[in-house]
């Protein structure tokens, strides 16, 4: 069983859905978790993170966590086309070694 | 803004050719993660570094490749030789008790 499993999409959307992104994970050590974008032919980007369980708004974005069901959630209000990349998740313990999901691959449509 | 730099940016060439991939991590940054991207596996761990001494290489395969950082300043991953299989893009990144930051990757085609 891999530490991280996310849902590779793709998922299309029009433009000012609201858009769920989540992961699930196994390692109960994980205690902060991040969120990256990644635009085609450039690295991950870090969007936002959050420490232990609960949740962390930033613009449009939020993320969620909830360690008791070891789920991960990042929210997109008003998406925009811009917005369409893909995501990561990528918990860790300690900033030692991060464990990246496969990605969602997110189409916000005009 | 500061920000991880990755040279070279494309690389292309026959198999059984070493390669040097060469990065460059934000300027006070003490951990330097090397990472490889493909469309099958994701983005996998290679190896990481702190304080220039390699911490874990155990994604890596040792036969072939090797990871070293001669300064702070600069760190590099080699393959030889390299195979097609090695064809992926492979991403540096740097932290420092924080999320990491990575740069655009090396994007590595073996033929």
């Amino acid at each position: 069983q891999k530490e991280v499993e996310q849902d590779p999409g793709p998922l299309s959307v029009p433009e000012g859905a609201i858009v769920s992104l989540n992961c699930t994970y196994s390692n109960s050590a994980f205690q902060y978790f991040m969120w990256y974008r990644q635009y085609s032919r450039k690295g991950p980007e870090l969007l936002m993170y959050t420490y232990s369980s609960g949740n962390k708004e930033d613009g449009r974005f939020t993320a969620q966590v909830d360690k008791s069901s070891k789920y991960i959630s990042l929210f997109i209000r008003d998406s925009q086309p811009s917005d369409s990349a893909t995501y990561l998740c990528a918990p860790t313990s300690n900033f030692n070694k991060f464990y990246f999901g496969s990605g969602t691959k997110l189409n916000v449509k005009p | 803004d500061a920000r991880v730099t990755q040279t070279p940016r494309h690389k292309v060439t026959e198999m059984g050719q070493e390669v040097t991939m060469r990065c460059q991590p934000i300027l006070g940054h003490n951990t330097v993660f090397w990472y490889r991207q493909t469309m099958m596996q994701g983005l996998e761990l290679l190896a990481y570094f702190r304080n220039r001494a390699p911490l874990d290489d155990s994604g890596m395969p040792k036969d072939r490749f090797s990871a070293e950082m001669p300064d702070a300043t600069l760190a590099t991953l080699k393959i030889q030789p390299s195979e097609p299989r090695d064809s992926a893009v492979y991403f540096c990144a740097s932290g420092y008790s924080q999320p990491q930051h990575f740069g655009d990757g090396t994007r590595l085609s073996i033929l």
